[in-house]
């Protein structure tokens, strides 16, 4: 596609759910990022992708949320037992190799958890 | 640890007026500085990336400047129309990843 993109573009829950929020990057583009932005805030880093693996998950908040990229394209953020608190805007950017300062970005996902 | 901030929170302006808008940021070791641009319900969009080793960049009626050692940036946009509402974001990269302000909310009043 021409960007990337992310899906659903809305997504409710109850409290105590399980959620996946699916993120495609633009093709080629071998780093993927997830960041959840709060309302009025601008956006926090959750994980960073350079291919399959997680070069780096210090964003993550708790060990609730998970991410994977099995295989170095769409990945999949997966958070267990929602809370309220995660209610916010998830977004995904991707990146060429050796562009990592560089990320474009997607539209994100809107949780809510009633 | 980076802190980035973003004064006013938001501002609100009619068409015509230049726009400032201002972004600090706490640790001067910063790989580039950009501004991106949210509409209501959508992604980022990059307005302006500027390297460490630069000291502004323009597109159009854009310019943004960088001082590194007073860890600030500033974004021009001279005269203002109604379609540059939304809010801008000022994000310092160090790494891989972006740290990113608050945000300033604008509206351009017709």
């Amino acid at each position: 596609g021409a960007g990337v993109s992310q899906t659903p573009s809305n997504k409710v829950t109850e409290k105590g759910k399980y959620v996946e929020l699916r993120c495609d990057p633009i093709s080629g583009h071998t780093a993927l990022y997830w960041y959840r932005q709060s309302l009025g805030q601008g956006p926090e880093f959750l994980i960073y992708f350079q291919g399959t693996g997680a070069a780096d998950d210090s964003g993550l908040p708790n060990d609730r949320f998970f991410a994977v990229r099995p295989e170095g394209s769409v990945s999949t953020l997966k958070i267990q037992r929602t809370e309220r608190g995660d209610s916010a805007v998830y977004l995904c950017a991707s990146s060429l190799k050796g562009r990592e300062n560089e990320q474009f970005f997607g539209p994100g996902t809107r949780l809510t958890v009633l | 640890k980076q802190e980035v901030t973003q004064i006013p929170a938001a501002l609100s302006v009619p068409e015509g007026e230049n726009l400032v808008l201002n972004c600090s940021f706490t640790d001067s070791a910063i790989y580039n500085l950009q501004w991106f641009r949210q509409d209501p319900g959508k992604g980022l969009t990059s307005l302006l990336l500027i390297q460490s080793s630069q000291r502004e960049q323009t597109s159009g009626r854009l310019n943004a400047s960088l001082d590194k050692s007073s860890g600030r940036s500033t974004l021009y946009i001279a005269a203002s129309q109604p379609g540059d509402s939304a809010t801008y974001l000022c994000a310092v990269t160090a790494g891989n990843k972006l740290t990113f302000g608050g945000g300033t909310r604008v509206l351009v009043k017709p």
